[in-house]
């Protein structure tokens, strides 16, 4: 079974600071997913990726395959930005999604 | 589109009554998955359907709980007879199928179920 840790747990920044939350797996995988829960309780998916670098605004997503190793980064943070986000691989080639704990990011104005 | 759709959004029930959750997934998504989010155990997989049939309930913790899926843009999960234990935030998730590349889901609202 895939194992999925992230780190930090919890994270408290202050607004424009630059954030890195990580995110580490135990079985080679083919894409790996990074979602954001918003207080509300909403799952928004944020970027998946299989290889390198994707961008999304101020978000930015790596990936080292051979590391088995992700991160996201959010430049220029802003209270709004304060969510839980939650990275996750596929188990065993299938649909499943197997979890990570999830990072709580609070960003203070 | 709507996006998934769950409902109710909120359910509060007394320890041994029966609850159903229900979802309809995006119009053309072939998947469909149940998660279950708690504090403890953050999110975890119940059980997810392709094409209508189910491919892994594994997830399903026991007997108590059952989910359909009759058709493509209906699904249900029953918890019969509820316990305090069960009390969570059920999502509900669907997605196309992508051949040889893991395919975004996109979750519903959720489900936030309260079992005294």
């Amino acid at each position: 079974k895939n194992e999925v840790e992230q780190s930090p747990q919890n994270l408290t920044a202050q607004e424009g600071e630059f954030i890195t939350i990580n995110c580490s797996y135990s079985v080679g995988i083919s894409a790996l997913h990074w979602l954001q829960q918003h207080p509300g309780g909403g799952i928004v998916s944020l970027f998946m990726l299989s290889s390198g670098k994707k961008k999304h605004g101020r978000l930015i997503a790596t990936i080292n395959i051979q590391e088995k190793h992700s991160s996201l980064h959010i430049t220029a943070s802003h209270p709004r930005d304060s969510a839980v986000y939650i990275c996750a691989v596929p188990q065993g080639g299938s649909e499943k999604l197997v979890f990570g704990k999830g990072t709580k990011l609070t960003v203070n104005p | 589109d709507a996006g998934v759709i769950q409902s109710p959004r909120h359910e509060v029930t007394e320890m041994g009554q029966e609850v159903t959750l229900r979802c309809k997934p995006i119009s053309g998504h072939d998947y469909l998955f149940w998660y279950r989010q708690t504090m403890m155990r953050g999110l975890e997989l119940l059980i997810y359907f392709n094409n209508n049939v189910p491919i892994d309930d594994s997830g399903m913790p026991e007997d108590r709980f059952s989910a359909k899926m009759p058709n493509a843009s209906f699904s249900t999960l029953k918890i019969q007879p509820s316990e305090p234990r069960d009390s969570a935030v059920y999502f509900c998730a669907s997605s196309l199928p992508l051949a040889g590349y893991y395919n975004e889901q996109f979750f519903g609202p959720g489900t936030r179920l309260t079992v005294l």
